[in-house]
């Protein structure tokens, strides 16, 4: 079973800085990987797919890099609402979430 | 527009069953499948299955094989996911999603709480 780790666990950053989140898999899954915002008491948001691709209507702040086994979420300029837990997803194999990071706004 | 909506939060006893539904509206409902995926308190989201609405073929993770089942009905275009012999461990919210490769449009989600 494929099993996808992210890391950092838990960021703290202030409003107009750069997140860096990251996401490994166990093995290769070449592009297949989302990433999703999750917020409490919502359902979760596809942000990007195939690795690197916006899903329609997510700002451009949000932008996803890698193949293989090595994955990045960047939101390069972090707005208050940006307040979440995002989940990397891979479907090379049946689909497997991350355990998730939360990115705290101070 | 393209949405799912699901039915609203339910209550049972363990050993119990439940069946949440999920409505698709916007598109058309046999192109693309439903995977089912649910967030228990403090933990993360976990996939539970998928199911072709075109084809009725489904696949189970391993870990709900046997205590749960999918279903479509195509002429409502609505999802279907039981889950049989309720543990308080299967408290969580449980969401249907479109699957287009990813998880596109996701319903707003059904709580569902086990507590005897």
């Amino acid at each position: 079973e494929i099993v996808l780790t992210q890391s950092p666990a838990t960021l703290s950053l202030s409003p107009g800085e750069r997140a860096t989140l990251s996401c490994r898999a166990s093995q290769s899954i070449s592009t297949y990987l989302a990433w999703y915002q999750k917020k409490p008491g919502l359902a979760p948001r596809l942000l990007i797919y195939d690795a690197s691709n916006r899903a329609a209507g997510i700002p451009a702040r949000f932008s996803g890099s890698g193949s293989g086994t090595d994955f990045t979420l960047t939101i390069s300029s972090l707005e208050p609402e940006d307040s979440a837990v995002y989940y990397c997803q891979q479907r090379y194999t049946w689909p497997l979430f991350g355990g998730g990071s939360k990115v705290e706004i101070k | 527009q393209v949405q799912l909506v699901q039915s609203g939060g339910e209550v049972r006893k363990p050993g119990a069953s439940v069946k949440v539904s999920c409505k698709a509206s916007g598109y058309n409902f046999t192109t693309y499948g439903i995977s089912w995926v649910r967030e228990a308190p403090g933990q993360g989201l976990e996939w539970m299955g998928w199911i072709s609405a075109y084809t009725g073929n489904r696949n189970y993770a391993q870990k709900f094989q046997g205590r749960v089942s999918m279903t479509t009905d195509i002429s409502t275009g609505t999802a279907y996911m039981e889950l049989r012999s309720l543990r308080s461990d299967d408290t969580a919210v449980y969401y249907c999603a479109r699957v287009v490769g990813a998880f596109d449009v996701w319903g707003q989600g059904t709580r569902v709480t086990v507590s005897s």
